[in-house]
């Protein structure tokens, strides 16, 4: 299986900070890699898929970015409503896997 | 809208078989493909399987010796069973829709675009 790790697991940031998020893919995915938000008691929320593409109705103060094992997802202004955690999924290839999430807190 | 709902017994006894139905409103279950996703508490998400409308499956080896997924598309439900669970299946399981395509751009997609609240499974004695 494809492991996947994010980094870091968690930070604390502010409100109007531009926040970075990073994701490693053990082997090359290409671009097959989708990026979730979930908020404490929810289920995931689909923020990005093929590594960049900004999902339906997501703002667009977030972006994803790379390709081959090297992926990162970036808020440009962090919003009140984005303190949450996040992961990133792979499709290149089953069994499917998330990284381990990144809790970003208020500072 | 589409909307999914988890439904099954809280508690199940260590060596038993957890059986979770989820129902789809809004929208017909033909057509797509369905998913189960487990969180235990306090940590990540782990893809646990699909079923496509006809019934083809796809699971997670990690867990395929235990785990059945089967659809009733005359009830618009699809269903998880696992077997011989243990105290390491205690999770929140959730329903979800999977889409899978190419986009206008030609990217290929594979996400989950609509979930089910999720509901917690506890295996204990």
């Amino acid at each position: 299986a494809i492991r996947m790790t994010q980094s870091p697991s968690s930070f604390s940031a502010s409100t109007g900070d531009r926040v970075t998020i990073t994701c490693r893919a053990s082997q090359g995915i290409s671009n097959y890699l989708a990026w979730y938000q979930q908020k404490p008691g929810k289920a995931p929320k689909l923020l990005i898929y093929a590594a960049s593409t900004l999902q339906s109705g997501v703002p667009s103060r977030f972006s994803g970015s790379g390709s081959g094992t090297d992926f990162t997802l970036t808020i440009s202004c962090l919003q009140s409503e984005d303190f949450a955690t996040y992961y990133c999924q792979q499709y290149y290839s089953y069994p499917r896997t998330f990284g381990q999430g990144t809790k970003v807190e208020i500072k | 809208q589409v909307q999914l709902q988890e439904s099954g017994p809280g508690l199940v006894k260590p060596s038993e078989t957890l059986s979770l139905t989820c129902t789809v409103s809004g929208g017909s279950i033909s057509s797509y493909y369905w998913s189960w996703i487990r969180q235990p508490p306090g940590k990540g998400l782990e893809w646990i399987g699909y079923i496509y409308y006809s019934g083809s499956t796809n699971y997670n080896p990690s867990l395929k010796s235990r785990v059945t997924i089967s659809v009733d598309t005359s009830k618009n439900q699809f269903s998880l069973k696992l077997s011989s669970v243990t105290a390491a299946d205690t999770a929140v399981y959730y329903c979800a829709r999977l889409h899978e395509g190419y986009d206008s751009s030609g990217y290929y997609y594979w996400y989950f675009d609509f979930w089910g609240r999720g509901t917690l499974v506890t295996v204990s004695s």
